[in-house]
C-alpha cells in the first residue's frame, strides 16, 4: 500500500490554458475526492466518485472543471481555460466508503499556479 | 497549552506540555469526525478519528473528545515533541460523503 499519489505536484501555467491532474487512489479504496485549498484555508471539496460513478459535486466546480474517474480507478481532473483564481493547491484523498470505512486519506496534492 | 474559545488560529507550547486543540462543528447530522495534521506543503495526514455515537477516543499520545450537546471536538496531545508543529484541522462528514473543514489551528513547539 503505497497510498495516494498524485501528478504533477507542481505546475504553473498561463491564464487561458488547461491543465490536468491525475490522481492514483489506495488499491481497493472504492471513493475518491478531490478538494482544493487556499493558503491558510482548510480543504474545500469539489467532487467524490463511488468507483466510476460521481456521486456529488460542490457548487465550487463551474464548469471550467471536470473530473473523470473512467475505470475506478485513478481519476483525473481538468480546469479549462485557467484564471488567476484557480490557483491553489488540488488535494485528491480516497477511502474504503459505505460501511467498511470512512477515513479519507489524502495525497501530496498538486500546487497549481496561474500567471 | 489550550486554545481559547471555539477557535484560536495560534497556539504555542513548550515541549513535553499537553496541547488542547478545539474545534466546532456546524452541522448536528455529522455522524464522523476527523482530526488532520498537516505540514506546510504536504496533504493533510490521518491523525485520529471518532463516531458520533462516543465521546472519546484514545490513541497513541492523541485523545479526541467529542460533545455533541454543543458542537464541540477537541484534540489533546500528550506531551507534545518539535515534531507536532503543524497546522490541525478538525473535519465532520455524513456517511463518509464531504468533508467540511474547520479554519485550522497552527500548532508551535518551543523547544
Amino acid at each position: 500500500d503505497t497510498g495516494v499519489s498524485q501528478d504533477p505536484r507542481h505546475k504553473i501555467t498561463k491564464r487561458g490554458q488547461n491543465v490536468t491532474f491525475r490522481c492514483d487512489p489506495i488499491s481497493e479504496h472504492n471513493r475518491l475526492y478531490w478538494y482544493r485549498q487556499t493558503l491558510g484555508q482548510g480543504p474545500e471539496f469539489l467532487t467524490y466518485f463511488q468507483n466510476e460513478a460521481q456521486l456529488e459535486k460542490s457548487r465550487l466546480l463551474s464548469d471550467r472543471f471536470s473530473a473523470e474517474r473512467p475505470k475506478g480507478s485513478f481519476s483525473t481532473l481538468e480546469i479549462q481555460r485557467t484564471e488567476q483564481g484557480d490557483s491553489a493547491m488540488y488535494l485528491c484523498a480516497s477511502s474504503r466508503g459505505g460501511g467498511r470505512g470512512y477515513e479519507q486519506f489524502f495525497g501530496p496534492g498538486t500546487r497549481l499556479t496561474v500567471l | 497549552g489550550e486554545s481559547v474559545g471555539l477557535h484560536l488560529p495560534t497556539l504555542s507550547v513548550q515541549e513535553g506540555d499537553n496541547s488542547i486543540i478545539n474545534c466546532a462543528y456546524s452541522n448536528s447530522a455529522s455522524d464522523y469526525f476527523i482530526w488532520y495534521k498537516q505540514e506546510s506543503g504536504k496533504g493533510p495526514q490521518f491523525i485520529i478519528d471518532i463516531r458520533s455515537n462516543m465521546d472519546k477516543r484514545q490513541g497513541q499520545r492523541v485523545t479526541v473528545l467529542l460533545n455533541k450537546t454543543v458542537k464541540h471536538l477537541s484534540l489533546q496531545i500528550a506531551a507534545t515533541q518539535p515534531g507536532d508543529s503543524a497546522v490541525y484541522f478538525c473535519a465532520e462528514t455524513t456517511s463518509g460523503s464531504r468533508l467540511t473543514f474547520g479554519e485550522g489551528t497552527q500548532l508551535t513547539v518551543n523547544p
